[in-house]
């Protein structure tokens, strides 16, 4: 089975910290995601990666950056974080088929910025 | 515009009893069309996909969804629901010419024992 890692369960920062989430996947996928998940608002796409050192803007990426050095490592970074940036954050993976491949998501990271 | 529409936010259902999730969907190319299911405390996990051909797709746990192009709908259906079920579901939308799926807001199934 694939598993797709995401390094924190749960994240209190403070606002104006600069914050760091971490996703590790084991099964040499290419694509990589982050979702940012509120509840009435389903997922929305932050970031994606197609391969390493390549980077995509989803639908909300204001406030946000990602860093792929590694094919199995995503990080995503908050910069200088923010009240309204207080969410469930999701990493998932899937292979190369665009979004013909379902995607593997890993457990979350529920950030709280105080 | 593209977009899915889940229209209950909440449904609750008796165990034992049957159980229709809705999604409707407005894309512009052939779709391909997901069910994902997301547990307490979980990320989310493929329920069932349809890509073409055999409109009733089979998908793990007992769940089954039917595609209709005509009511650009894409239900999810069980006969028979189990309290483990109980958890939000979400339809999503993709096609071939992008990675970018688009989501429904969700439904939280609750089961009543």
């Amino acid at each position: 089975d694939v598993k797709v890692t995401q390094s924190s369960r749960y994240l209190v920062k403070r606002t104006g910290e600069k914050v760091f989430l971490e996703c590790v996947q084991d099964m040499d996928h290419e694509n990589m995601f982050w979702y940012r998940q509120d509840p009435g608002l389903g997922l929305r796409l932050i970031y994606f990666s197609y391969d390493v050192k390549m980077k995509e803007k989803g639908d909300i990426p204001e406030g946000y950056s990602v860093s792929r050095e590694k094919k199995e490592r995503f990080s995503l970074i908050l910069e200088s974080a923010s009240t309204n940036q207080t969410s469930m954050y999701l990493c998932a993976s899937s292979l190369g088929d665009r979004a013909a491949s379902p995607l593997h998501f890993g457990n979350g990271t529920r950030l709280t910025v105080t | 515009a593209q977009s899915v529409t889940q229209p209950d936010i909440h449904i609750t259902v008796s165990e034992g009893a049957s159980l229709e999730l809705r999604c409707n969907y407005s894309y512009g190319a052939t779709p391909y069309l997901f069910w994902y299911v997301q547990s307490p405390g979980q990320g989310l996990q493929l329920l069932l996909k349809y890509f073409s051909g055999d409109t009733l797709v089979q998908g793990i746990k007992g769940f089954e969804a039917e595609f209709k192009r005509s009511q650009s709908s894409f239900n999810l259906r069980k006969p028979s629901v189990h309290w483990s079920d109980a958890a939000e579901y979400f339809c999503a939308v993709g096609d071939d010419s992008n990675y970018q799926l688009i989501w429904g807001a969700g439904t939280k199934l609750i089961i009543k024992p």
